[in-house]
């Protein structure tokens, strides 16, 4: 079975900074998804950025981009310019391809943001 | 703006009861999903459905089960809640065509059993 693994429960950045959430997976497949999903105070899961694994090129959203190792098996998120409101819990997932597969998440990272 | 809505925010109910959690999508999406959070250990996914009628067995179906008559709406069932049981529940949605673009989550049920 997949697994995910977000080794940082709590992380803490100052506003206007840069942070680093790691994330490791574990499959056999090659072909697969890759996200990275915010959950604030709300409890709305938002999505903030999704990886294709057979592309090489990281992928971008402003000021969320990723790093994708995939022979490391690695997908950590980086924040640039933390703003106060990026504060929340912020879960890794993992998705095979086809249709009706189901998302397997890691047990998240809560990220604090200090002015 | 598209949706997935659980009917309660939160809910308070006693050992024993039979409780009902439903969710309602209005995306016509093919496929919905029970997951369950809790500190520490992420999302867990309970049971999935990819059709009306259908239904799969997740990572921890030991103690639920679901219902789902109709496309857009998703039920999750504590056939006898325990106290094991509390814990903030997420249902969600996705395509059949562009699941691969991550899921649609509602805003959760704060279940707690006393």
């Amino acid at each position: 079975a997949q697994t995910v693994t977000q080794s940082q429960p709590e992380m803490s950045v100052q506003e206007a900074e840069t942070v680093t959430l790691s994330c490791t997976y574990d499959t056999s497949e090659s072909d697969y998804y890759l996200f990275w999903y915010k959950q604030p105070p709300s409890r709305q899961m938002i999505l903030v950025i999704r990886q294709e694994a057979y592309k090489q090129q990281n992928a971008t959203e402003n000021r969320f981009s990723v790093n994708f190792q995939k022979a490391a098996k690695s997908f950590s998120l980086k924040i640039s310019d933390s703003q106060l409101g990026d504060a929340a819990m912020y879960f890794c997932a993992y998705k095979e391809t086809g249709t009706a597969s189901k998302l397997t998440f890691g047990t998240g990272t809560r990220l604090q943001v200090t002015l | 703006d598209v949706k997935v809505t659980q009917s309660s925010r939160y809910l308070v109910k006693r050992t024993g009861e039979k409780v009902f959690l439903e969710c309602v999508q209005d995306m016509d999406h093919e496929n919905m999903f029970w997951y369950r959070q809790d500190p520490g250990l992420g999302l867990r996914l309970i049971y999935f459905s990819y059709d009306v009628k259908m239904k799969e067995k997740g990572d921890i179906p030991e103690g639920y089960s679901v219902s789902r008559e109709k496309k857009e709406r998703f039920s999750l069932i504590l056939e006898s809640a325990s106290t094991n049981q509390t814990s903030m529940y997420l249902c969600a949605s996705s395509s059949a065509g562009t699941g691969n673009y991550g899921y649609t989550f509602g805003s959760g049920t704060r279940l707690t059993v006393v």
